[in-house]
């Protein structure tokens, strides 16, 4: 198993530019959670998802879209890119079962962003 | 008042040492908890969950204070390969979880 993957692994962007970063998994692991890591600051949590077709927003929603077709695939889009978002991504995913999950959360490698 | 409150450090300490990190949390009806590893320009990876009678994975200990609502992490005999930062985690309702911005720990030969 490849475990949690994301692509790219480094980007940088011009203000107002838009993009998505990919994340995949392939433990049919039904929860999948993006993070936003700053320093100083923690991981914060932007969306997750507990199975396809169900997204929510968490900590940080704002300037972030996601969608959720697949079990396996979490795109993150960015909208309109801003100085504010260069961060280091992580996306991740736990096993979530028949309303019942583990919490235990697997990390992807993590995009580092900067917006210029 | 942030979630989750942890003392940065840095933490130095020789091999073969005892080191704990504690952690602090805010919201009462918090409902699970976890210890992560974080190596340097790394993505974080589950050390263990926090049960509420405590639990053991070899060298790593930790332990629930729901009264005082803090979490703790003992680690025993110190090997330089627990060089890392080390985060506390909270889960609240539903899947909204908090993380602490970590401990740094180094193990020094």
């Amino acid at each position: 198993n490849a475990g949690v993957t994301q692509t790219p692994k480094f980007q940088v962007l011009k203000t107002g530019q838009s993009m998505t970063l990919q994340c995949a998994q392939d433990m049919n692991h039904e929860y999948m959670s993006w993070y936003r890591q700053d320093p100083g600051m923690g991981l914060r949590l932007i969306h997750y998802s507990v199975g396809a077709g169900i997204t929510d927003q968490g900590e940080v929603p704002n300037g972030y879209n996601v969608s959720r077709s697949t079990t396996e695939d979490f795109p993150l889009r960015l909208l309109s890119a801003a100085p504010s978002q260069t961060s280091v991504y992580f996306c991740a995913s736990s096993k979530y079962q028949d309303g019942i999950s583990s919490y235990e959360q697997y990390f992807g490698p993590g995009t580092r962003l900067t917006v210029t | 008042r942030k979630e989750v409150e942890q003392d940065p450090g840095p933490f130095n300490v020789p091999e073969g040492a005892t080191v704990a990190f504690n952690c602090t949390y805010s919201n009462s009806a918090s409902q699970s908890f976890f210890w992560y590893r974080q190596d340097c320009r790394k993505e974080p990876k589950l050390l263990m969950s926090v049960y509420s009678s405590g639990n053991e994975d070899g060298r790593f200990t930790a332990q629930l204070n729901r009264a005082s609502q803090y979490i703790s992490l003992l680690i025993r005999d110190s090997k330089l390969s627990d060089s890392a930062t080390y985060l506390c985690v909270v889960r609240v309702a539903g899947n909204q979880f908090y993380f602490g911005t970590g401990t740094s720990l180094t193990v020094i030969p």
